[in-house]
This record gives structure tokens, sequence and C-alpha cells, in this order.
């Protein structure tokens, strides 16, 4: 496996569900994003993690909730969602968090929320 | 006014036409110019990478950055269908903190036919 996975490919939930995304990097960098993708607006940044620290976070709503066990692996837990909360959400990593640093996006985690 | 603007399209052209795809922005700190390309299901993939002003080449396609204009451009030669996907243009300032997020486009959705 190369580059950047994620699993589930497609997931649907009813609101009152707990589910987790899972990103795995295979790229030996020290950095990790979750982004949201909807239609009609440009990618949303939600979470940054360097070195396994969180160091940033976007005003993202408490039902999303980050992990990142060691800087291959980065998860985000849902639960109780919205129906707006539907989108493509994306991880990508790089190998720093330094400005200008190239982001390698994974195919995403297509998602549902009924 | 959005820090970066770029027109969603669709933009439909011929096998072997000329595009030209373009964004502009606002922030004037601006010194890393990305474009990613996205296929249907996938997620973003670097294109091309240009760091201050100036044109980059690679194969078909040429990178352009005006900042006294603050524009930038791609430039598609000999299009193929191949070519058909969404393009991204993203775009982040030096330094630190905030600074050093992309800010990211809507994306231009790009249909080729044969």
């Amino acid at each position: 496996e190369t580059g950047v996975t994620q699993t589930p490919r497609h997931l649907v939930m009813g609101m009152t569900n707990k589910k987790s995304l899972k990103c795995e990097q295979h790229l030996g960098h020290n950095a990790m994003y979750w982004y949201k993708q909807s239609a009609k607006k440009p990618l949303e940044l939600m979470f940054v993690y360097s070195l396994e620290e969180r160091v940033e976070n976007n005003s993202v709503p408490s039902r999303f909730s980050p992990e990142c066990p060691n800087s291959s692996h980065l998860f985000l837990h849902l639960h109780t969602l919205q129906p707006e909360d539907s989108a493509l959400y994306l991880c990508a990593s790089s190998l720093q968090t330094t400005a200008g640093e190239t982001q390698y996006f994974g195919p995403g985690t297509r998602l549902l929320v009924l | 006014q959005k820090e970066v603007e770029q027109d969603p399209g669709p933009l439909s052209v011929p096998e072997g036409a000329i595009v030209s795809l373009n964004c502009t922005y606002s922030n004037s700190a601006f010194q890393y110019f990305m474009w990613y390309r996205q296929y249907s299901r996938k997620g973003p993939e670097l294109l091309m990478y240009t760091y201050s002003s100036g044109n980059k080449e690679d194969g078909r396609f040429t990178a352009q950055v005006d900042k006294s204009s603050k524009y930038i451009s791609l430039f598609i030669r000999d299009s193929q269908p191949s070519d058909s996907a969404t393009y991204l243009c993203a775009m982040s300032a030096p330094g630190a903190g905030n600074n050093r997020k992309l800010i990211w486009g809507l994306g231009t959705s790009l249909a080729v036919n044969p």
C-alpha cells in the first residue's frame, strides 16, 4: 500500500450513530490533516496534527473528534452528526506543516448523514 | 470578498483545445501557488507548484503567476479526454500560524470531449 489511504470509502449513518473514519499514510510524513469538501464550497481545513500533536482546530463542532495515535495514523470520530455534515472527508499528509509544504491526499470518505 | 476566487464552471472544450484556468486572490502576502487536479471519486493530487512570480512548464501544463495583478493561471495544451477533472487552485503565505494555511479556490470542473 502506498500514499495515503482512507477507510471506509463510503459511509451512511443516522444522526444518533457513532462511527470513525480512518486514515493511514505510508509516506513517512510528520503532519496529517482532515478536510471537509462540500459542493459549491472550497476545501475546509478541520484539523492539523504535527508529530501527533494537534496544532490547529478550525472551530469545528465537538461532534467531530480527531485522534492521532502516531504519525502514520489519523482518525476522525463522529457522533450525533447532522444532515449538513454530509460531505467528502479528505485526509492529507505532508512532510511538515511549514508554509508551502505539498500536501498529499487520500481518496476520501463520502459521508451521508440521514 | 473571498480570499481566493475561482470560477467553478463547468468548462467544456473539444479534444486538442488549449484550456485556460484562472484564480484571483486578494492577499498580497501569498507566495506559494499550487494547482491540484481532482478526478471523480478521488482526492486532489498536486499538478503544478510555483513559488512567487513567473512561469513554470511541465509537459502540456504551464502555470503562471502575476503577483502585480494577483492572478494565477493554468494552461493545458493539446487537451485530452483524460484531462477531464476538477482543477483547484491553492495558495499560502510564508510564516507561521494561520499565514501558512492553504487557502483554496472552489475548483473548476473541466470536460474535454473526444
